[in-house]
């Protein structure tokens, strides 16, 4: 696609449930990464992945946490049993990683998630 | 560990006037330093990068930005603000050691232009 896509754009969940917000990179970008920004804050990095595989989960708060890449292509954040701490925008990015690091990464409009 | 400080939580300009930005950096070799703009309820938009080569960088919209590796920083400017401006501006940093490439974000700041 042309841009970075997510869905939806916005959830409201109930504290506790499950909950999976996907992410569609640009065409042909093999590095995806995923950010959580709350309310006045700037993004925080939550995971990296190059290919399939996620080279750093480093910014992942706990373990009801978790993202997959299985084909390289779309991503899928999944948190588990939810708690109103959670609520945030949940940006995906992508960039074409060459190996070469001044690559611009590129957000999409982000998914808006509400634990009440 | 790379952090970006950004000192003003808002910038008020008057439409037509320069504006300033500011941000700092912390960063264990040469940075590579991003600008993002944020409006309401959106993604982040990518304006310019420095990477390296010349200290000032040009980007999208008008906008520019001055690398100074002596005083760690990498404001964003513009000659003359519109009131369209007006929104949440984000500094990054990369650390080029870092084999993620992630970005580290500052706090950011909202600018404010009134016409």
């Amino acid at each position: 696609g042309a841009g970075v896509s997510q869905t939806p754009s916005n959830k409201v969940t109930e504290k506790g449930k499950y909950v999976e917000l996907r992410c569609d990179p640009i065409s042909g970008h093999t590095a995806l990464y995923w950010y959580r920004q709350s309310l006045g804050q700037g993004p925080e990095f939550l995971i990296y992945f190059q290919g399939t595989g996620a080279a750093d989960d480093s910014g992942l708060p706990n373990d009801r946490f978790f993202a997959v890449r299985p084909e390289g292509s779309v991503s899928t954040l999944k948190i588990q049993r939810t708690e109103r701490g959670d609520s945030a925008m949940y940006l995906c990015a992508s960039s074409a990683q060459t190996g070469a690091s001044g690559n611009t990464i590129y957000f999409g409009e982000g998914s808006w998630l509400t634990v009440v | 560990a790379q952090s970006v400080a950004q000192p003003e939580d808002q910038v008020n300009v008057a439409e037509g006037n320069p504006l300033t930005v500011k941000c700092t950096y912390s960063v264990s070799g040469n940075p590579y330093l991003f600008w993002y703009v944020q409006y309401p309820n959106r993604g982040l938009q990518f304006l310019l990068k420095y990477i390296t080569g010349d200290n000032l960088v040009k980007g999208s919209y008008g906008f520019e930005a001055e690398f100074n590796k002596s005083q760690t920083s990498f404001h964003l400017k513009k000659p003359s603000a519109l009131v369209s401006d007006s929104a949440l501006y984000f500094c990054a940093v990369r650390d080029p050691m870092d084999s993620s490439y992630k970005l580290i974000f500052g706090s950011g700041t909202r600018l404010l232009v009134r016409p």
